[in-house]
């Protein structure tokens, strides 16, 4: 079965400081989408930035950008200028096959005033 | 614009009951997933729908059924529900290859 690893079950950040929560997965596609969702209290699921295996450049969506390490399997999120709305569950996310979702067991993110 | 629409938004039953969930996909979203998130867990794959056909089917018990009607809406049949069924149940959609989105969830709750 194919796992999704974040192994950083808590993580804390000032605000206007940057962040970064690791993800790595296990695969034995070359072709395959990742993915960050965030989830604040009110329990929605939202994406934050998608990266596509096959492109090598890293994914960036405004204050949000990844680390994508094809060959060691990573797959991090940098979160710039952190702001108090940040704070939410993170998780990471690879598509398992028929366009499934397969999570990480998430990384709660607390900003500090 | 339209989203993934859920109800109810909250559901309360007692152990042994039967629940129904819906789903409304984004429109001409072809493909629709339904996701189960315990408390203080990850969601985990139930079952998938594509052009009103399973797609595919992961952890989901027997006591569960689902199916994608002819608008594209799903529902999720849950029966004999126990107290461990009480979790946030997501419906997502998609069109072929891009991008889910995911509605609010139905937080059930079996007393």
């Amino acid at each position: 079965a194919q796992t999704v690893t974040q192994s950083q079950p808590e993580m804390s950040v000032q605000e206007a400081e940057t962040v970064t929560l690791s993800c790595t997965y296990d695969t034995s596609e070359s072709d395959y989408y990742l993915f960050w969702y965030k989830q604040p209290p009110s329990r929605q699921m939202i994406l934050v930035i998608r990266q596509e295996a096959y492109k090598q450049q890293n994914a960036t969506e405004n204050r949000f950008s990844v680390n994508f390490q094809k060959a060691a399997k990573s797959f991090s999120l940098k979160i710039s200028d952190s702001q108090l709305g940040d704070a939410a569950m993170y998780f990471c996310a690879k598509e398992g096959g028929s366009e499934k979702l397969v999570f990480g067991k998430g990384t709660k993110l607390t900003v500090n005033p | 614009a339209a989203g993934v629409i859920q109800s109810p938004r909250h559901l309360i039953k007692e152990k042994r009951e039967t629940a129904t969930l819906k789903c409304y996909p984004i429109p001409r979203h072809d493909t629709v997933y339904w996701y189960q998130q315990g408390p203080g867990q990850d969601p985990q794959f139930l079952i998938s729908f594509y052009e009103k056909m399973q797609s595919d089917k992961g952890s989901i018990p027997d006591r569960f059924s689902a199916q994608q009607f002819s608008d594209y809406h799903s529902e999720l049949n849950m029966s004999s529900l126990e107290l461990g069924d009480s979790a946030l149940y997501f419906c997502a959609s998609s069109s072929r290859g891009e991008k889910l989105f995911f509605g609010s969830g139905t937080q059930l709750s079996v007393l």
